[in-house]
């Protein structure tokens, strides 16, 4: 089984301030991590994901996320925001094996102040 | 483009009524997927599907059931609306030998009365 903790609900920030976005997870078997972004009244659009090899992975929209095996952490961090980046941010594992579905954390609300 | 459409954006039923949410995507993917999204609990998984005719209970199935004819359509059945199942449901889709990464449609948000 599979579960993923978001840490903080909501996040206020400032335009153009860095941000960082926590995620932990644990599972007994070998997962691929992602992150998905969800812009007010639309559905889920993947944002990045890890699966193995590099451990700092890319995304869209200038984000990007660190996979840290030790500290079962996929932290999102971003060094510049935008207004456009509020929105509502989700943390999700799957197995590398079997289901195949989607464990998802509680979600961050991200709220980009002028 | 994968795209995912649901039938609806908006649905009001009344306690009781039986409720249908369709689901299409039009890439052809093996998965598909319904799950209920609810603030301060992120997305929970009601069931899947890994083929046509074929479905798997998720973590929280108890009042709904599904439907998979053909291989694009998925369907959520809620035998018998109650207010605890006014939320917003999320379809999704994937490949067989996907990573993981599933595609969204934009969801129905669904007011039980």
């Amino acid at each position: 089984a599979q579960s993923v903790t978001q840490l903080d609900s909501q996040v206020p920030v400032f335009e153009e301030a860095p941000v960082e976005l926590r995620c932990n997870y644990s599972s007994s078997v070998s997962v691929y991590l992602f992150w998905y972004v969800q812009y007010p009244n639309q559905g889920l659009q993947l944002l990045l994901k890890y699966l193995s090899g590099s451990t700092l992975v890319k995304g869209i929209n200038g984000f990007e996320a660190e996979f840290n095996k030790s500290q079962t952490s996929f932290h999102l961090r971003k060094p510049s925001v935008h207004i456009s980046d509020t929105a509502e941010y989700f943390c999700a594992v799957s197995g590398r094996t079997g289901r195949r579905a989607l464990t998802f954390g509680s979600g961050t609300r991200l709220q980009v102040q002028p | 483009d994968v795209k995912v459409t649901q039938s609806s954006r908006y649905l009001v039923k009344r306690t009781g009524e039986k409720v249908f949410l369709e689901c299409v995507q039009d890439m052809d993917h093996e998965n598909m997927f319904w799950y209920r999204q609810d603030p301060g609990l992120g997305l929970r998984l009601i069931y899947f599907s890994y083929d046509v005719k074929m479905k798997e209970k998720g973590d929280i199935p108890e009042g709904y059931s599904v439907s998979r004819e053909k291989k694009e359509r998925f369907s959520l059945i809620l035998e018998s609306a109650s207010t605890n199942q006014t939320s917003m449901y999320l379809c999704a889709s994937s490949l067989r030998r996907s990573t993981g990464e599933q595609y969204f449609g934009p969801g129905t948000r669904l007011t039980v009365t």
